[in-house]
């Protein structure tokens, strides 16, 4: 069952323009939500996060919205840049019944930015 | 500064061996954790200690032992693995477990088991 869904396997984008990178959940308990970007055979770098009390965070280029009727999530980066270009994970937390953190991961889109 | 290391980069092994992944971080997390993470896949949890102690263990075979020497080190000792064990060896940590933590990661171990 996978609760956290990337629909979208790959992303074009041309450079310069926005990148809208899109994460849909199904577990209501969740209550904070993390953007990570991955390079191949490298660790996930944290990029932004979200808490479920709030609808949108922006750091620099990065934005991210949060639409909990919807259990809906979506990074915008703007410019995109071609270091940009990686695999995106959207990630959801929740206590678990150990009262630990649990991190539930999207399955990830590959994003290219095209010069 | 938010660097978790993870030696060795990469571990070839076979089957019948014993090895062990370390990881170590230095910002005072009290929350670390192990995922594994096969090609095309995203990340799944293994285990994760908390205050050193393990509280969490997904349901993973016995042939991978997980180990907390002191809140900066974590380990993963390996036993007769398989070789569906290949994957991408993560490990993470949060400054104390609850559910608004940032989980840093390090770059991985990339296993491969003959």
């Amino acid at each position: 069952d996978q609760q956290v869904k990337q629909n979208s396997p790959s992303l074009s984008v041309q450079e310069g323009r926005i990148s809208i990178l899109n994460c849909d959940y199904t577990n209501s308990m969740f209550d904070y939500f993390l953007w990570y970007k991955k390079y191949p055979a490298e660790g996930p770098t944290f990029l932004i996060s979200i808490s479920s009390i709030k609808d949108k965070n922006e750091d620099g280029r990065f934005t991210v919205f949060l639409n909990k009727s919807a259990k809906h999530l979506s990074l915008h980066i703007v410019p995109s840049q071609p270091g940009d270009s990686a695999v995106y994970f959207c990630a959801a937390s929740q206590l678990s019944n150990f009262g630990n953190e649990k991190l539930t991961f999207g399955t990830g889109t590959r994003l290219t930015i095209i010069p | 500064d938010t660097e978790v290391t993870q030696t060795p980069k990469h571990l070839v092994m076979g089957m019948t061996n014993k090895k062990s992944l370390k990881c170590e971080q230095h910002m005072g997390h009290r929350a670390m954790y192990w995922y594994k993470q096969k090609a095309k896949k995203p990340p799944e949890l293994m285990f994760v200690y908390s205050y050193e102690k393990l509280s969490i263990n997904e349901s993973v075979p016995s042939r991978f032992s997980p180990e907390c020497p002191n809140s900066s080190l974590l380990n993963l000792h390996l036993h007769a693995l398989q070789p569906e064990d290949s994957a991408l060896y993560l490990c993470a940590s949060s400054q104390v477990s609850s559910s608004t933590d940032t989980q840093y990661f390090g770059p991985g171990t990339r296993l491969t088991v003959l």
